[in-house]
């Protein structure tokens, strides 16, 4: 996927441990996102970047937070990782306007927690 | 509460067999409709943007057309190389992008 790389591509955690999960872009685009994709249920989105130090939430933040040190990297961390949190974690960025569809998204994280 | 239905869940078609894909919403305000293609162990691809009811895009063998309250994918003459997840998203005024769950195509030479 031209311009974003996750890593790790695959992890497995244990119950309770923290665990930071990577998307770094080469686009300098301004917004970045992270998604979670689970069976039943669509892309949904946990929390997004508008710029280096801002961001916000998104509808299934409990249990996460991010961080944007710099343009290109946006980190998402589980504070205490819980079996509900296995999932495949999907990071994507925009050059457009907040909550424009994001243009490009990574080739995802796959996140076993036991 | 926006809401999006894909439909049928899966899909299986021979290869050179046309057909449709269905993306339902209901929303309040419709900014914009978007069609994602998914291949196995990848991220959504973008295909389309569609903004208003009668609008029509199209890219080699898909089309995507619109009315208000639902949306196509329109597939003629698949290939194998077609078989992916096609996800479909709505944005609607003053929430965040919803998507369906996804229809699973399957084109068999």
């Amino acid at each position: 996927d031209a311009g974003i790389t996750q890593s790790p591509r695959h992890k497995v955690t244990e119950t309770g441990t923290p665990v930071t999960l990577r998307c770094h872009q080469t686009e300098n685009h301004r917004y970045m996102y992270w998604y979670r994709q689970d069976p039943g249920h669509g892309l949904r989105l946990i929390h997004y970047s508008y710029g280096v130090k801002d961001t916000d939430k998104g509808e299934v933040s409990d249990g996460y937070s991010v961080s944007r040190s710099k343009t290109e990297d946006f980190l998402l961390t589980l504070e205490s990782a819980t079996s509900s949190q296995t999932s495949v974690y999907f990071c994507a960025i925009s050059s457009g306007v907040w909550q424009a569809k994001p243009n490009t998204f990574g080739s995802g994280t796959r996140l076993t927690v036991v | 509460e926006d809401q999006v239905t894909q439909s049928p869940e899966a899909l299986r078609l021979q290869e050179g067999e046309s057909s449709s894909l269905n993306c339902s919403y209901t929303v309040s305000g419709l900014r914009g409709l978007f069609w994602y293609r998914q291949d196995p162990g990848k991220g959504p691809e973008f295909l389309f943007t569609l903004y208003s009811a009668g609008e029509e895009k199209e890219k080699e063998r898909l089309k995507a057309t619109i009315t208000k309250k639902e949306s196509f994918l329109h597939i003629t003459a698949p290939k194998p190389e077609d078989s992916a997840t096609y996800l479909c998203a709505v944005l609607a005024s003053g929430s965040r992008l919803t998507f369906g769950e996804g229809t699973q195509l399957t084109v068999n030479p």
